[in-house]
């Protein structure tokens, strides 16, 4: 059974860099698929941050592709995401996943709660 | 970037009814539409992928349709737990992707 687990500091300041990590388990990520991060401030809708292929090559949403970036780390079967300059418009429910096919997920961690405040 | 809108914003249906959720597209998808179901406190669960190819799981009283720029979920025979949010996103091969705003199922 495929499992996936959200990680990192629930509380980051305005300014500085969010970094979470996904620890999948029951399938390797270099085998296919691509792991993504879709993110979901309190109350509204889900908005994708942006995906991994399994051969490394990583895919940004464009309003956020100038502070955001993405990297493998297939020995320990973890995808991380890093989101710099972070304001109070960052906070949200952290999502990770598995696309499915292209963007259709069908595995997902349990999500991560982030607030952005000082 | 293509943008999707949902309608209606909000579905307020009974137990045994027939529920119609719509999602369009600002620009053609093919069949690269997928539907998640969203209960409160939970992640998303994905339903529908390829505009109509139930995930493995799901029962068949979902079923979705559509094809370019307009597509349908629709739940025949609404159960309790199917009152919940409801979004549609674009999955093309080759992102970015995006999500709609989402249909709220409102007993």
């Amino acid at each position: 059974q495929v499992h996936l687990q959200e990680s990192g500091p629930g509380l980051v300041k305005p300014s500085e860099t969010l970094s979470l990590i996904c620890s999948v388990s029951g399938f390797s990520i270099s085998s296919g698929y691509y792991w993504g991060w879709i993110r979901q401030p309190p109350g509204r809708a889900l908005e994708w941050v942006g995906s991994m292929y399994h051969d490394g090559d990583a895919y940004y949403s464009p309003s956020l592709m100038s502070r955001v970036a993405m990297s493998a780390d297939t020995s320990k079967n973890q995808v991380s995401l890093k989101l710099r300059s972070v304001t109070a418009a960052d906070t949200a429910v952290y999502y990770c996943a598995r696309g499915l096919v292209g963007g259709a997920s069908d595995y997902w961690g349990q999500g991560i709660l982030v607030s952005v405040s000082s | 970037e293509i943008l999707l809108t949902q309608f209606p914003a909000t579905l307020s249906m009974s137990p045994g009814e027939r529920a119609t959720l719509s999602c369009r597209a600002s620009q053609s998808l093919s069949r690269s539409v997928a539907w998640y179901q969203q209960k409160p406190g939970q992640a998303p669960r994905l339903l529908i992928y390829g505009a109509s190819t139930r995930a493995t799981g799901v029962p068949a009283r979902f079923s979705g349709s559509g094809s370019g720029t307009d597509f349908t979920l629709t739940i025949t025979s609404l159960q309790s737990e199917d009152f919940a949010v409801y979004y549609c996103q674009s999955h093309s091969n080759r992102p970015p992707w995006t999500f709609g705003q989402g249909t709220r199922v409102d007993i």
